[in-house]
């Protein structure tokens, strides 16, 4: 069981730039979710999944897309990367959306756009 | 609304002594509460939560929180801090749908 797994661990792009980050969770867990953390700041919530095939936006979506096509994964695309997207990414997921329920952080993605 | 104040960014104890890392909430409804521990260069690890049962909860690695209604505070204790515990603390409330965070409180213990 290794609960939620993100790939790549580090990133390294140059401005305008696209890619896409992969989080995949073996828990069955219906939300899921994309955070960044930023220095100061916590972690924001970028877009989230309420089940598969279905995706919102969150606190900052600009500049990200997402997509949502096999309940286990969860997928986070630049377009066109910018160095104020250069940030740790976290992936999450959980069993409900509801206040109760706990998130299941993944390791985090470091990137660093140039 | 939800919001959540960590007051301290930075906390330094002595090994073995007390930790207190304070999180003030406001929320528009019964809360349900986290704190979330990142060692350096780690994810996050749920410590403890409170979802309206009792208000001192027990967490991993001898932490605990108590829930303060009147006082609108969640603070986390420890009563004798390890190396080990060096890392940064989140304070989180929960909405709907979405984790609102705290700043986080960077904890640094002194041998």
């Amino acid at each position: 069981n290794a609960g939620v797994t993100q790939t790549p661990k580090f990133r390294v792009l140059k401005t305008g730039q696209s890619m896409t980050l992969l989080c995949a969770q073996d828990m069955n867990h219906e939300y899921m979710y994309w955070y960044r953390q930023d220095p100061g700041m916590g972690l924001r919530l970028i877009h989230y999944s309420v089940g598969e095939g279905t995706t919102a936006k969150g606190e900052v979506p600009d500049g990200y897309n997402v997509s949502r096509l096999k309940k286990q994964n969860f997928l986070l695309g630049l377009e066109s990367a910018a160095p104020s997207q250069t940030s740790v990414y976290f992936c999450a997921s959980s069993t409900g959306s509801g206040v109760t329920d706990t998130q299941y952080f993944g390791p985090g993605t470091r990137l660093t756009v140039l | 609304a939800q919001s959540v104040t960590q007051l301290d960014s930075h906390v330094s104890v002595s090994e073995g002594t007390p930790v207190l890392l304070r999180c003030n909430y406001s929320s528009s409804y019964s809360p349900s509460l986290f704190w979330y521990v990142q060692h350096p260069n780690k994810g996050l690890q749920l410590l403890l939560k409170y979802t309206s049962a009792a208000t001192l909860v027990k967490g991993i690695n001898g932490f605990e929180a108590e829930f303060k209604k009147s006082e609108t505070s969640f603070h986390l204790t420890k009563p004798s801090a390890h190396m080990s515990d060096a890392a940064e603390y989140f304070c989180v409330v929960s909405g709907t749908y979405k984790y609102i965070f705290g700043t986080g409180t960077r904890l640094k213990v002194l041998a």
